[in-house]
């Protein structure tokens, strides 16, 4: 059981705006940076979002990250199938002096 | 372009030793910004954070396991290796290495993954 918690699935149609949240705590998402990942279907995963909103170059400005006190979101915009992947959240902890990553979200776009 | 390949055994036996090794490629581990870690993900199921290890050494350990893990670099061989000891069914997994610059879990270079079974 992870200390962030992500919902397990989430879905959406083809051009539809969605949101994957990452709720955490004080000890963790309040007060460190957080990271999102994608990871497409027997690959390794991929950095999405940096430091709450940042976004790698080639990563498409469809996808937006932000935090709100405990919690963390990302926002994927204009849904294409190819977007269809598990997501995950990741952040520091300092209770636990160790990162951490949320259990995932299954986006499937229908 | 930096690239990380790992590699080691695919089957352990319980109660033994997982060794892994991350060759890097097209950059140097020490490099004064980046971090080397290994994650790891059980079949089926999500990510795990093990440790990294900076450029200068400095380690850092998952509290569930850092009673049995180390992580080392290797500069002259420019790669980074992983001991996990006492290895039991629950430490089979995809085992990957990566990078990150500046922030721990910034790993913005993954491994294609290598796959160890824990069985006898």
């Amino acid at each position: 059981q992870s200390v962030l918690t992500q919902p397990p699935s989430a879905s959406g149609t083809p051009g539809q705006r969605i949101t994957i949240s990452c709720s955490g705590s004080s000890a963790n998402i309040e007060s460190n940076y957080v990271f999102w990942y994608q990871q497409l279907p027997g690959t390794a995963p991929k950095l999405l979002i940096y430091r709450n909103s940042q976004r790698p170059s080639g990563v498409p400005d469809r996808f937006s990250g932000s935090k709100s006190g405990t919690s963390a979101s990302l926002a994927i915009s204009g849904l294409r199938s190819e977007d269809e992947a598990r997501y995950y959240c990741a952040t520091w902890d300092n209770i636990l002096s160790g990162g951490v990553f949320g259990g995932g979200t299954q986006l499937t776009v229908l | 372009q930096l690239q990380l390949q790992e590699s080691g055994p695919g089957l352990v036996k319980p109660s033994e030793t997982l060794s892994l090794t991350c060759a890097v490629s097209g950059g140097s581990i020490s490099n004064t910004d980046h971090y080397w870690g290994w994650i790891r993900q059980p079949p089926g199921k999500g990510l795990e954070w093990i440790g990294s290890v900076s450029y200068s050494g400095t380690t850092y350990y998952s509290p569930s396991l850092k009673s049995r893990v180390t992580i080392s670099a290797d500069t002259s061989r420019n790669r980074i290796s992983l001991r996990l000891t006492s290895v039991t069914a629950a430490d089979t997994a995809l085992y990957y290495c990566a990078s990150a610059q500046n922030f721990l879990l910034n790993l913005d270079r993954w491994g294609q993954g290598t796959l160890v079974t824990v069985s006898s």
